[in-house]
């Protein structure tokens, strides 16, 4: 069964910081993985789609990387604002068609 | 705007009633899914479908029913709901199936069963 795993649960940086958020998974047999951010009381927004043959995406100040090897993958945030301030969430998609979630990193940038 | 819409917004419901939880959506999606979210549990996936008139189960199907009859609606039903019941719901729709492509959600229900 896959297992979806981030780490920290919470992170507070200070604005104009670089941050990296961790997601890691049990199964490399994964499809695809995607990163999702939540506002609190709304749904998820997706980010970043990685497919399983590649090793990176790019959208702005964000950007994800996948090692299906060693099941990890991150999101990296470029110079912080306050507006970054989520839930940012992982959900890793197997070869079968499951998809599975993390927890969610709940990060908050302070100003 | 275009996207997934999902109503009411908060429901309470009494242990044994049953409601429809609705979802449309605009972007001719032929792959939706309802998803529960409960703290330490992350999303799990409810029901699922492909296409019109085509439905699965998912995760935690268990107390729910869901139909398709057109591209653009998919509503969940809880036949008679429980406290265990008690969580957000989101309904997501894509594309193509299982997530290859951009996922859009809705904004989620909180339904409280007491």
């Amino acid at each position: 069964k896959q297992e979806v795993t981030q780490i920290p649960a919470a992170l507070s940086v200070p604005e104009g910081e670089n941050l990296v958020l961790n997601c890691s998974f049990t199964d490399s047999a994964i499809y695809n993985l995607q990163w999702f951010r939540q506002d609190p009381g709304k749904g998820l927004t997706s980010l970043l789609l990685i497919q399983s043959s590649q090793r990176e995406q790019t959208s702005g100040r964000l950007n994800a990387s996948l090692d299906k090897s060693s099941g990890r993958s991150t999101l990296y945030i470029a110079a912080s604002q306050p507006g970054d301030s989520a839930t940012y969430l992982c959900a890793v998609t197997s070869n079968a068609g499951k998809s599975t979630f993390g927890d969610g990193t709940t990060l908050t940038v302070k100003p | 705007n275009a996207g997934v819409t999902q109503t009411p917004k908060f429901q309470v419901l009494k242990t044994g009633q049953s409601m429809t939880l609705q979802c449309a959506q605009d972007m001719n999606h032929e792959y939706m899914s309802w998803y529960r979210q409960d703290p330490g549990m992350g999303l799990r996936l409810i029901h699922y479908s492909v296409g019109a008139g085509i439905t699965d189960q998912g995760e935690v199907p268990n107390g729910y029913n869901v139909s398709r009859s057109t591209t653009e609606d998919f509503p969940l039903r809880l036949l008679s709901a429980a406290p265990s019941q008690t969580s957000v719901y989101f309904c997501a729709s894509s594309y193509s199936e299982f997530m290859n492509t951009e996922a859009f959600f809705g904004q989620g229900t909180r339904l409280t069963v007491v």
